[in-house]
């Protein structure tokens, strides 16, 4: 099976623009999670979906939102970027929310905001 | 949730078992151990995790002791690549949508 696909894998933006990531689960999985990677927090849960519903939702500002399509696969999008937001944005995909089943994480977009 | 504490840095020589150990005194009945690896600027890649019994896979085996209060992950033959961050995370069972919650974890370096 393929694994977790991310698109783009880097991505450089400037202050106040927006930016779409994309990410393609293994083949079945029905969850997706994203999280957010800095060097000063660490890896930050952003949001999960399953069957296209947000499930749960970390402690982001409003400017991160996300969506699941009906195949799957997921887009997170954070409008009116910051400095800040530079960071490696992980894609992860699960069969399904069950904690029991452990999640698959894709390489990786790397955001750089300048 | 529970939370873990790990040493911030360990060494293995190459060929070696490596024990990587986990502490989470406060881990309710109904919380998984999982384990986790990140070689640098790579997503995280799953290792193996437990409820109550120990586990081995092809990777890895994990300890988990009677009561449940901490954990060792073990590599039993170290290579180079298997130099990482590993992450030791507690996870309620039954709590859908619950993510994982890294804290820093042990930087393993396998040394020749």
């Amino acid at each position: 099976k393929a694994g977790v696909t991310q698109t783009p894998r880097y991505l450089i933006k400037t202050r106040g623009q927006q930016v779409t990531l994309s990410c393609s689960p293994i083949s079945g999985h029905r969850s997706v999670s994203w999280y957010q990677q800095t060097p000063g927090q660490g890896l930050q849960f952003l949001f999960e979906y399953f069957s296209e519903t947000q499930r749960n939702k970390g402690n982001f500002p409003g400017r991160f939102s996300g969506r699941q399509f009906s195949n799957s696969r997921s887009e997170m999008n954070v409008s009116t970027l910051e400095l800040g937001d530079s960071a490696l944005y992980l894609c992860a995909s699960s069969p399904t929310s069950d904690p029991s089943y452990e999640q698959y994480f894709g390489p990786g977009t790397r955001l750089t905001v300048t | 949730d529970a939370k873990t504490t790990q040493p911030p840095s360990m060494d293995c020589a190459e060929g070696r078992a490596a024990n990587l150990p986990c502490n989470h005194s406060t881990i309710s009945g109904n919380e998984y151990v999982y384990w986790y690896r990140q070689i640098h600027s790579q997503g995280p890649q799953y290792i193996i995790h437990g409820l109550k019994n120990n586990e081995t896979n092809e990777m890895a085996s994990l300890i988990i002791t009677e009561d449940r209060k901490s954990s060792t992950l073990i590599l039993p033959h170290a290579t180079l690549r298997d130099t990482a961050v590993y992450y030791c995370i507690v996870r309620p069972r039954g709590n859908y949508g619950q993510n994982f919650v890294f804290g820093p974890g042990t930087r393993l370096s396998v040394l020749p």
